[in-house]
C-alpha cells in the first residue's frame, strides 16, 4: 500500500548512458513533482505536472525530460548522463499544486551514481 | 534572491530534552511554511505547516513558530526521542508561485 513509489531504488551507470526513473502514486493526487537532492542534502525542485500538464520547469539541462502518461505516473528520462547528475532523485505528489498549500508526499528516492 | 537557510547544521540533544531547530528566510512575500523530516535513506516526511496569518501552530509533540518581523521560523520538538534523529528541512512558498523552496537542512542527533 505504498503511497508514492519509485523504481529503481539504486541506479549505477556509465557516463553518456540514457536512463529512466519511474514514479507512481496511488493517492489519487493530481500533482506530481521531481526533486533532486545533492550530496549536501540540498533539495531542489526540477519539474511538476498537474493533471498531466507541466507547471514547473526549473533551469534543468534539456537532457532531463519528464513524462506524465497519466495523473498517477511521472517518469524522468535522462540522456547522456554526466558525473554531476549523481544525486538522489525524489518524486512527490500532492492533491493540488501550491499555492493552495497541499502537503507533498515524497517517495523513497532513487540513488543515481554516474561513473 | 530567495533563500531559506538554517543557523545550525547539526544539533545534538539528550533524549527527553526539548529541541529547537531554527530557520531563516529572506523572501518577505512567502506566506506558507512547512517543516519536513528526512530519516536516513528515506524521502522527506511532512511534519507541520503554518501560514503567514498565524504565528504559532501546534501538533503532536511539535510546535512551529513564525516571526514575520525577523523572517524566522522554528520547530520545537518536545521530549525528544531517538526516533526523532533525522535531518529537518524548512521550506517556503510564495503565494504566487507553484514552487516549494527548501532550506539546507539541520541534522538532529538524539543522545541516549
Amino acid at each position: 500500500d505504498t503511497a508514492v513509489s519509485q523504481t529503481p531504488k539504486y541506479l549505477v551507470t556509465q557516463m553518456g548512458n540514457d536512463k529512466s526513473i519511474k514514479c507512481e502514486q496511488n493517492l489519487g493526487h493530481d500533482t506530481m513533482y521531481w526533486y533532486k537532492q545533492d550530496s549536501k542534502k540540498f533539495l531542489k525542485i526540477m519539474f511538476s505536472y498537474n493533471n498531466k500538464e507541466l507547471i514547473i520547469n526549473e533551469t534543468v539541462p534539456n537532457r532531463f525530460s519528464p513524462k506524465s502518461p497519466d495523473k498517477a505516473h511521472l517518469n524522468l528520462h535522462i540522456n547522456s548522463l554526466e558525473l554531476g547528475d549523481s544525486a538522489v532523485y525524489f518524486c512527490a505528489s500532492s492533491q493540488d499544486p501550491l499555492p493552495q498549500g497541499e502537503t507533498q508526499y515524497f517517495g523513497p528516492g532513487t540513488r543515481l551514481l554516474v561513473l | 534572491g530567495e533563500s531559506v537557510g538554517l543557523h545550525l547544521p547539526t544539533l545534538s540533544v539528550q533524549e527527553g530534552d526539548n529541541s529547537i531547530i531554527n530557520c531563516a528566510y529572506s523572501n518577505s512575500a512567502s506566506d506558507y511554511f512547512i517543516w519536513y523530516k528526512q530519516e536516513s535513506g528515506k524521502g522527506p516526511q511532512f511534519i507541520i505547516d503554518i501560514r503567514s496569518n498565524m504565528d504559532k501552530r501546534q501538533g503532536q509533540r511539535v510546535t512551529v513558530l513564525l516571526n514575520k518581523t525577523v523572517k524566522h521560523l522554528s520547530l520545537q520538538i518536545a521530549a525528544t526521542q531517538p526516533g526523532d534523529s533525522a535531518v529537518y528541512f524548512c521550506a517556503e512558498n510564495k503565494g504566487s508561485s507553484y514552487k516549494l523552496i527548501f532550506g539546507s537542512g539541520t541534522r538532529l542527533l538524539v543522545r541516549p
